[in-house]
């Protein structure tokens, strides 16, 4: 069956240490994965995907196949990452669906 | 508007009774997903749309809870007989379904609070 997991509900870390928020998925097709993120009081949007290869808020992720994981990174964390962030992945049955994992909540400490 | 709305944004409903929470997505977007989200946990899946049909209502947590979604747009998320535990923030999302890479786009939740 097609999952994601997130391993760590809470992640608490100082200001300007870096942070790894882990995620390992479970899929036998080629995995389209995402990470989204919740700040306070907003709703949740898509902070990166891997296919872009990209840096946002300087954060990466990527994508380890043989290890099953999409764990995000970000060297030097700042308070204002504090939030809620999902992995996700996206898989076509019938129709593309997104499966979230359950989130894992970091906290950034001054 | 361009994005996701939902509606009521906050719900006070009477333990027993019936509620509907309904979300109108972003046009054009084919594929709908309705999600909770109880308070301090992660995102919970209840159904997914691919147009009209629910190809996937594995997250239904009771059959007090339905879905429908008309004209491959609006969709109403129908709670019968609440009980306290359905107290949550219910997100809608909407997402293009035939193309590769796209994200799912959130509306910002209906709260849920059943006394």
């Amino acid at each position: 069956a097609q999952r994601v997991t997130q391993p760590e509900k809470l992640l608490s870390v100082f200001k300007g240490a870096p942070v790894e928020l882990k995620c390992n998925y479970s899929y036998s097709g080629s995995p389209e994965l995402f990470w989204y993120v919740q700040y306070s009081r907003q709703r949740l949007q898509l902070l990166l995907r891997h296919i872009s290869r990209e840096s946002i808020k300087g954060f990466t992720a990527d994508l380890n196949k043989g290890e099953t994981s999409f764990h995000l990174k970000k060297p030097f964390a700042q308070e204002e990452d504090s939030a809620m962030y999902y992995c996700a992945l996206r898989r076509y049955t019938g129709g593309f669906k997104t499966i979230f994992g359950a989130g894992t909540r970091l906290f950034v400490k001054a | 508007g361009a994005g996701v709305s939902q509606s009521p944004s906050n719900k006070v409903t009477e333990k027993g009774k019936d509620v509907e929470l309904r979300c109108d997505p972003i046009s054009g977007h084919t594929a709908l997903y309705w999600y909770r989200q109880s308070l301090g946990q992660g995102l919970e899946f209840l159904i997914y749309f691919q147009g009209n049909s629910a190809p996937d209502k594995s997250g239904l947590p009771s059959d007090r809870f339905s879905a429908e979604r008309t004209g491959g747009s609006v969709s109403t998320l129908t709670i019968q007989r609440t009980q306290q535990e359905d107290s949550a923030v219910y997100l809608c999302a909407s997402s293009l379904s035939g193309t590769e890479n796209t994200e799912a786009f959130f509306g910002q939740g209906t709260r849920l609070t059943v006394v």
